[in-house]
């Protein structure tokens, strides 16, 4: 099976901008999760998606959303960018407990 | 809330040498699992340790979950250069029913040849 694959691999945005990324989970694996990671927080839980639904969401402000689509892809949005927003967003898919993650989007915000 | 802590951040050891890191939830967990992450990479699952005092090995790596479910180890014998990387534990998340996880922040490997 293919893995999870994320595009673009890598973005650079200024302040204030918007960004959207993408996923496209290992086929069958109908839970999408994105994560940020940065060298000071560490891989931090964005949201989780189930069958077109948000089902958990983590301590991220409302400029961070996302959403699925009935083949299971991912979108995840953030809007009004700031500089702290620059970081690795990995997006997993999950089977089981285990989470497969994809390569990642590297943002930079300048 | 439920936190997952990992020690030691970073280490450097020669190539050859042993390596351990530990990991501590605040909360009893269901099950902890294990990721490698090389550099300029993403987290690779390696293993889940569901029953207390479980022991898993995988070649070099060793993998323990304690008797209370609340800390796990990972150890590596002989390091080789192909071991660099950061290496995670997770444990599931009670506020998420358990279907998306809390990461440790991670101990940073490098292995000098």
């Amino acid at each position: 099976k293919a893995g999870v694959t994320q595009t673009p691999r890598y973005l650079i945005k200024t302040r204030g901008q918007q960004v959207t990324l993408s996923c496209s989970p290992i086929s069958g694996h109908r839970s999408v999760s994105w994560y940020q990671q940065t060298p000071g927080q560490g891989l931090q839980f964005l949201f989780e998606y189930f069958s077109e639904t948000q089902r958990n969401k983590g301590n991220f402000p409302g400029r961070f959303s996302g959403r699925q689509f009935s083949n299971s892809r991912s979108e995840m949005n953030v809007s009004t960018l700031e500089l702290g927003d620059s970081a690795l967003y990995l997006c997993a898919s999950r089977a089981g407990g285990t989470q497969y993650f994809g390569p990642g989007t590297r943002l930079t915000v300048l | 809330g439920q936190q997952v802590m990992q020690i030691p951040q970073y280490q450097h050891v020669q190539e050859g040498e042993d390596f351990t890191t530990y990991c501590n939830s605040s909360t009893t967990l269901s099950n902890i699992q294990w990721y490698k992450q090389r550099p300029g990479g993403h987290p690779v699952f390696l293993i889940q340790l569901v029953k207390s005092g479980e022991v898993k090995k995988q070649k070099r790596l060793t993998f323990q979950f304690g008797e209370a479910k609340k800390n796990s180890s990972l150890h590596i014998t002989a390091t080789q250069t192909t071991d660099v990387g950061t290496y995670f534990c997770a444990g599931p998340r009670e506020d998420s029913g358990y279907s998306t996880l809390t990461f440790g922040k991670g101990t940073m490997l490098l292995v000098s040849p």
